[in-house]
């Protein structure tokens, strides 16, 4: 069974960091391309940033380049988001999502998805 | 960016009626579209992929159709389950874009 577990949410000051991470099982976790995507409270879905199955090629929604990276430790099965310089709109459950393959189109087809973690940005 | 248009963003169902939402992208995507189905406060379930290809355990009760810019998902003998909020994906180019959603809900 695909299991998708996030966690490393939580309450952050504007300008803050946090780090995600996204701990999966029941795949084989190299073989897939993974991303987040986001949700405002009351708010639809949000693409945010994907990444390959090698950790080689990654892409980011322009509202996060620069402040945001996703990574992957394909020996520990987890997925990461470091974020940097939040910001009051970045307030949002992030989920993480599983490609159903490893290239484009593929890659880019969500078939899991995690149960979410909630990042708020306050001061 | 490619726009996501979904129609209707509500509609009222009773149990038992088929239900269609429209999905509308603002260039072509060939078939590069999918349904996810989301409950409140729950993560999104796949439904759909490549606009008419159910996802494994999918019922086929959930049917979409589409090619180019304009896509339906069908749902037939809506079920008490069904009643939650769907939205439409394109995922030809990045950024990967959804539409706003369309809440079923009890009429």
């Amino acid at each position: 069974e695909v299991q998708l577990l996030e966690s490393g949410g939580g309450l952050v000051q504007p300008g803050g960091s946090l780090r995600l991470s996204c701990e999966a099982s029941g795949f084989t976790f190299r073989s897939y391309a993974m991303s987040w995507v986001r949700q405002a409270p009351g708010k639809g879905l949000e693409w945010v940033s994907i990444i390959d199955d090698s950790g080689g090629d990654t892409q980011y929604t322009d509202s996060v380049k620069g402040r945001f990276t996703i990574s992957r430790d394909n020996s520990k099965n987890t997925l990461y988001l470091q974020m940097n310089g939040l910001r009051a709109e970045d307030t949002a459950v992030y989920y993480c999502a599983k490609g159903s393959g490893a290239r484009y189109p593929q890659s880019r087809n969500f078939d899991y998805w995690g149960q979410g973690t909630l990042v708020t940005v306050s001061s | 960016d490619i726009q996501m248009t979904q129609s209707p963003s509500s509609l009222s169902a009773s149990v038992g009626d088929r239900v269609t939402i429209t999905c509308r992208a603002s260039q072509g995507i060939s078939d590069y579209l999918a349904w996810f189905q989301q409950k409140p406060g729950k993560a999104p379930k796949s439904l759909i992929y490549a606009a008419s290809s159910l996802q494994t355990g999918v019922p086929s009760k959930f049917s979409g159709s589409g090619s180019g810019t304009d896509f339906t998902l069908t749902i037939n003998s809506l079920q008490p389950e069904d009643f939650a909020t769907y939205y439409c994906q394109q995922y030809k180019s990045f950024p990967l874009t959804f539409g706003g959603g369309t809440k079923v809900e009890v009429k």
